[in-house]
């Protein structure tokens, strides 16, 4: 069963805003933090940043001036908005559950559930 | 240019064992932030492999060990099997406020 699954869409143009959603199912939205996470063709990953449960974020400091993460606990989904495109964005972007795994009484967060990715290419 | 530091690529013979290195700094992994590895398999979203420096979680095979020691962490796979083949990562938390991933090793079985 997917568990995330990020919609959007696949090509965006330079200097416009590139929006995703990901849609989580098995779990309420408010229960966990979420984050986004992106790969270019061929490269590393890439933090975006988090979506806390309680609807507060943390972002990139590198990417921060372009990103805006939102809450939708009505659809049970949260959103990624990265503004002023370049291609340097084309990438594929996950949605990533950020969870505490606990183990001798000692919790650490983990990117422990990945969404299966959303390619998004940045071109006229 | 990655923060944390992996070599490009390892590899080894089936049933052989190999290590991948993650070289950090004190503003991450000598900070006594933890340490999780994550395997992508070709064309597949990444897993996570390890937590918290040397913990698997349910259902990844104890032929996957991790390990952490000063500023630097090693993932070391046993008995080498095909399907093992596939880029493995290491990510930390780093004090500049931002989750940190080394730029990915991708491991070649012979």
């Amino acid at each position: 069963q997917v568990q995330l699954q990020e919609s959007g869409p696949g090509l965006v143009k330079p200097s416009e805003t590139l929006s995703l959603i990901c849609t989580v199912s098995t779990w309420s939205i408010r229960s966990y933090d979420w984050s986004w996470i992106r790969q270019p063709a061929g490269k590393g990953l890439e933090w975006i940043g988090r979506m806390y449960g309680s609807g507060s974020t943390n972002y990139n400091p590198s990417l921060k001036s372009r990103v805006t993460m939102s809450l939708d606990t009505s659809n049970n989904q949260f959103s990624l908005k990265l503004s002023s495109v370049t291609a340097a964005d084309t990438a594929v972007y996950y949605c990533a559950r950020d969870h505490g795994l606990c183990t001798n009484s000692i919790c650490y967060d983990a990117f422990d559930i990945w969404g299966q990715g959303e390619m998004v290419t940045v071109s006229s | 240019q990655s923060v944390l530091t992996q070599p490009p690529s390892v590899s080894g013979a089936p049933g052989q064992r190999v290590t991948i290195s993650c070289s950090g700094s004190s503003s991450n992994i000598g900070a006594g932030y933890d340490v999780h590895w994550y395997q992508q398999l070709p064309r597949t979203a990444p897993k996570l492999l390890i937590y918290g420096n040397s913990n698997r979680p349910s259902g990844v095979p104890d032929r996957f060990s991790g390990s952490k020691s000063g500023t630097s962490a090693s993932l070391a796979i046993t008995g080498l099997q095909a399907e093992d083949d596939g880029d493995y990562y290491c990510q930390s938390y780093d004090s500049s406020l931002s989750e940190v991933f080394g730029g990915g090793t991708k491991l070649t079985v012979l």
